[in-house]
Formats: C-alpha cells, sequence, structure tokens
C-alpha cells in the first residue's frame, strides 16, 4: 500500500481564496484524522471520522473550516475564506479503527496564505 | 490549557549516549500514550506506545516509563544515533476516543 496520500504536497494562496486539501487514506483503514502543526500550537487534531461519519469536530478552528468524507477512500478538508493565521502544515491520519490508536500519517500539505 | 506537556523544546545528545524525552499530562482519564517521531517534511511516524495498565514498555533502542501518580512519562533511547534526530511528539488518548499531542522536542544526535 501506497500509505496515506495527501495533496497538493505545498499550498500558497491569498487571503480570501478558498483551499482544498485531499487524502487518500489506507485502503481498509475505518478512521480518518485531519490535524494541523503549527509552532506556536504543536500538533492539534481538528476533526476524525470513523465509518465515514464525523465524530469528533470540537478541534476544528472555526466555521471557516469544513471537512468532509464522502466516502471511505477520500476526505477534504475545506477552508473558506483562508486567512493568514491558517498557515500551518495540515495532516490527514487514518487507522484501522477509532479503537485503535496507532494512526498512519501523510506526508502532509503545507498552507502558505499570505 | 495544555493537556500534553513537553517542557523541552529541543535536547541535544552525543551519539552513543542515553537521550531522554520528557511529557507531563494533566487529564487523569488518559489512558494510552504514544510517541511519534517527525522528520522535517514528512509526517509523524508511529514509534511506541504504552497503556496505563503498564508502567513500562521497551522495543528495542527505545522504551517508554509510565509515572502514573505524577502523570509523567518519557522515552529513553539508548544508544542514541545521528539517525534519531527528529520531532518527538508525546500523545494522550482516552480509550482511543480523543488524542491530544504535545507541542514536541527536537533532539538533536551529535556524532
Amino acid at each position: 500500500d501506497a500509505g496515506v496520500i495527501q495533496s497538493p504536497r505545498h499550498e500558497v494562496t491569498e487571503m480570501g481564496q478558498e483551499v482544498t486539501l485531499r487524502c487518500k487514506p489506507i485502503s481498509g483503514h475505518n478512521s480518518l484524522f485531519w490535524y494541523r502543526q503549527t509552532m506556536m500550537r504543536g500538533l492539534e487534531l481538528l476533526i476524525y471520522f470513523n465509518n465515514n461519519v464525523p465524530i469528533d469536530d470540537s478541534g476544528m478552528p472555526e466555521d471557516r473550516f469544513s471537512a468532509k468524507m464522502p466516502n471511505a477512500s477520500f476526505s477534504t478538508l475545506k477552508i473558506q475564506p483562508s486567512e493568514p493565521r491558517d498557515s500551518a502544515v495540515y495532516f490527514c491520519a487514518s487507522s484501522l479503527s477509532i479503537t485503535n490508536t496507532e494512526a498512519f500519517f501523510g506526508q502532509g500539505t503545507r498552507l502558505t496564505v499570505v | 490549557d495544555q493537556q500534553v506537556k513537553q517542557n523541552s523544546p529541543s535536547l541535544s545528545v552525543q551519539e552513543g549516549r542515553i537521550s531522554i524525552l520528557n511529557c507531563d499530562y494533566t487529564n487523569s482519564m488518559f489512558d494510552y500514550f504514544l510517541w511519534y517521531k517527525k522528520y522535517p517534511a514528512e509526517g509523524p511516524t508511529f514509534l511506541i506506545s504504552i497503556s496505563s495498565i503498564k508502567d513500562k514498555n521497551e522495543d528495542g533502542r527505545f522504551t517508554v516509563f509510565l509515572n502514573k501518580s505524577a502523570k509523567h512519562l518519557s522515552l529513553h533511547i539508548v544508544p542514541s544515533q545521528p539517525g534519531d534526530s527528529a520531532v518527538y511528539f508525546c500523545a494522550a488518548s482516552d480509550r482511543g476516543q480523543n488524542f491530544v499531542f504535545g507541542p514536541g522536542t527536537r533532539l538533536s544526535v551529535l556524532p
């Protein structure tokens, strides 16, 4: 398996634009997580899904952030409108189940909002 | 308020010596703890974990110690190697439902 695949690897956008980050989890994994990493706050869990259903989105910072998982092999994290403080590395991770505590991470998307 | 703290943002160790990375947590509901290693431009990779029913877990050069009464865990790497240079994240979970990560400690192993 190729592991968790995220795209794009790098994204530079202007403030106010919509940004969509994409993730393909490992096949057969039922849980998917979105994280954000910044220098100030370290690694933060934004939202996670189990069997394509959002379970906990309490980490999503604002209503500008939304995430979807239309099927077992694809998820998106959208920021609309984007702001400079959203600049960070966004990681997607998947695991076999919600109670399986080992998660496999993608390589991340580095987002820069100017 | 940070529930998981790694108070040392960076640590430098000589090759061959022991590296000790520390982590403190505040939530007594946490019952599973993990360490992740992250190289630049890569996602974090799982390193080792420990359940609250144990106080030690060992995997090769890596050992994690858990002191529940002090709400403290540590990762020992011995002997340290230059390839161990990375950022190490401590994470805590309550029954696998929620994950909280520490801010990370950057380890530099000097040859």
